[in-house]
């Protein structure tokens, strides 16, 4: 079955360091996503993109943080000045979109900013 | 009023009982509706994925949305204890659009 793969696993960083956590799409998928979930809370969603451009984001999507596709298959979200609320686990997902099917999660990358 | 309420449980059931989950949502713009498990620091798995109201089957596991009520239900029959897990709600406006999460009810199933 196919899988959207995220790397890396557990990232340890510091307050006001950069970040940059990675994914791998399904192939077929045309909708890109990251959603984050602190500890003991809701999953809440942080950004689409569709055709090379954001399409929709939240509120917790501020300046600090970018995506970016930077080849066919590779989907990053970066995040500029980490600080100590960034820390959650941060989840890559895709959907083909227009025809009606889920959205498929990757495991995650638990990031701890220190 | 928040926008998706989930009750979070703790939910303990014996093995072989019918499970019933629920969230109840606020806005009548969603249209897609799904339910995901969630094992402790992995990322949601997607059950079942519904479009407007009605009911779906696949398996032990049967997902009914009544729009009118803003209400959905994810029932589970013959619970195993490899059913433990959090389950999710979630639900969107448009496919492709920002999925909306219940909180999760997490779910015990004994032997």
């Amino acid at each position: 079955e196919p899988e959207v793969t995220q790397t890396p696993s557990h990232q340890v960083t510091q307050m006001g360091q950069e970040v940059i956590l990675r994914c791998v799409p399904i192939s077929n998928h045309l909708y890109f996503y990251w959603y984050r979930q602190i500890l003991g809370q809701k999953v809440e969603f942080l950004v689409s993109f569709y055709n090379n451009e954001i399409s929709e984001k939240s509120e917790i999507f501020d300046d600090q943080f970018s995506v970016e596709r930077p080849d066919g298959s590779n989907f990053t979200l970066k995040i500029r000045s980490t600080k100590l609320e960034d820390s959650a686990m941060y989840f890559c997902a895709s959907s083909k979109g227009q025809g009606g099917y889920g959205y498929t999660f990757g495991s995650g990358t638990r990031l701890t900013v220190v | 009023q928040k926008e998706v309420e989930q009750d979070p449980g703790p939910l303990s059931v014996p093995e072989g009982a019918i499970v019933s989950l629920n969230c109840t949502y606020s806005n009548s713009a969603f249209q897609y509706f799904m339910w995901y498990r969630q094992y402790s620091r992995k990322g949601p798995e997607l059950l079942m994925y519904t479009y407007s109201s009605g009911n779906k089957e696949d398996g032990r596991f049967t997902a009914q949305v009544d729009k009118s009520s803003k209400y959905i239900s994810l029932f589970i029959r013959d619970s195993q204890p490899s059913d433990s897990a959090t389950y999710l709600c979630a639900m969107s406006v448009q496919a492709g659009t920002a999925l909306i999460f219940g909180k999760g009810t997490t779910l015990s199933v004994s032997s």
